[in-house]
C-alpha cells in the first residue's frame, strides 16, 4: 500500500520561499513521476510540476521562474520549493504519484498521465 | 487561467445519468484524467486513459472522447457522488486542470 507523506512550514512571511517535502512509502520509487499540485481556498487545482528518480522536472510555465522540484532517492523524497512568495502563493500543496503509460496514435506516442495517489495535503498561508 | 473548460456547476437527480465534460484543444491529441475531490479531502482519480477505472472505484464512472470533448459519466448517480469533479491533460506546457464542475445530487 503506497502512501505519501508531506511536511512543510505553514506560515511564511511575503518574500520568503516556500519549502514542503513528500515521503513515498510502500512502494517503488523510480518508473514514477512525482508531481506537486496545488488549491487556493475555495479555488480549483493547478499543477506546479514533476520529477522523476532520475532528477528530469517539467515546470508549470506560469510558476517556473520561481519553483524548483529536487529528489532524494536515498530517501525516497521529493521536495518543492517556491521563491518569493505572496499571498497569491496561499493554498493547500497536494503531493502525489503519476502513473505514466503511452499510448500510439496518428504515427506518434503519446503520454498518459494519471495522478493515481495523493498526499494529505499542506496548508500553506502567506501572510504578513 | 486554465486551458480546459468545464461547466461549473451540474445537477443530476438521483439513480440518473449525468455527463460532465472537458473541452480544450490538446484533448484532440491527449487522453484526460478524472479526479473526484469532496469537501476537505484530496482528490481520488476515478477515470485515466481511454476509459480506465481504478480499483475500487464503481463501474458506474465512466469516461469517453470525441474531437476537442472528454467527458465523465455517471450512470446512476448516487448521494455519495456529490462533490467537485476535474478534468487533467497533458499539453504542450505541462498538465494543467480543468477549472472543475460541482456536481449536485438530488
Amino acid at each position: 500500500q503506497v502512501q505519501l507523506q508531506q511536511w512543510g512550514a505553514g506560515l511564511l512571511k511575503p518574500s520568503e520561499t516556500l519549502s514542503l517535502t513528500c515521503a513515498v512509502y510502500g512502494g517503488s520509487f523510480s518508473g514514477y513521476y512525482w508531481s506537486w499540485i496545488r488549491q487556493p481556498p475555495g479555488k480549483g487545482l493547478e499543477w506546479i510540476g514533476e520529477i522523476n528518480h532520475s532528477g528530469s522536472t517539467n515546470y508549470n510555465p506560469s510558476l517556473k521562474s520561481r519553483v524548483t522540484i529536487s529528489v532524494d532517492t536515498s530517501k525516497n523524497q521529493f521536495s518543492l520549493k517556491l521563491s518569493s512568495v505572496t499571498a497569491a502563493d496561499t493554498a493547500v500543496y497536494y503531493c502525489a504519484r503519476v502513473a505514466v503509460t503511452y499510448y500510439y496514435g496518428s504515427g506518434s506516442y503519446y503520454r498518459v498521465d494519471a495522478f493515481d495517489i495523493w498526499g494529505q495535503g499542506t496548508m500553506v498561508t502567506v501572510s504578513s | 487561467s486554465s486551458e480546459l473548460t468545464q461547466d461549473p456547476a451540474v445537477s443530476v437527480a438521483l439513480g440518473q445519468t449525468v455527463r460532465i465534460t472537458c473541452q480544450g484543444d490538446s484533448l484532440r491529441s491527449y487522453y484526460a484524467s478524472w479526479y473526484q475531490q469532496k469537501p476537505g479531502q484530496a482528490p481520488v482519480l476515478v477515470i485515466y486513459g481511454k476509459n480506465n477505472r481504478p480499483s475500487g472505484i464503481p463501474d458506474r464512472f465512466s469516461g469517453s472522447s470525441s474531437g476537442n470533448t472528454a467527458s465523465l459519466t455517471i450512470t446512476g448517480a448516487q448521494a455519495e457522488d456529490e462533490a467537485d469533479y476535474y478534468c487533467n491533460s497533458r499539453d504542450s506546457s505541462g498538465n494543467p486542470f480543468g477549472g472543475g464542475t460541482k456536481l449536485t445530487v438530488l
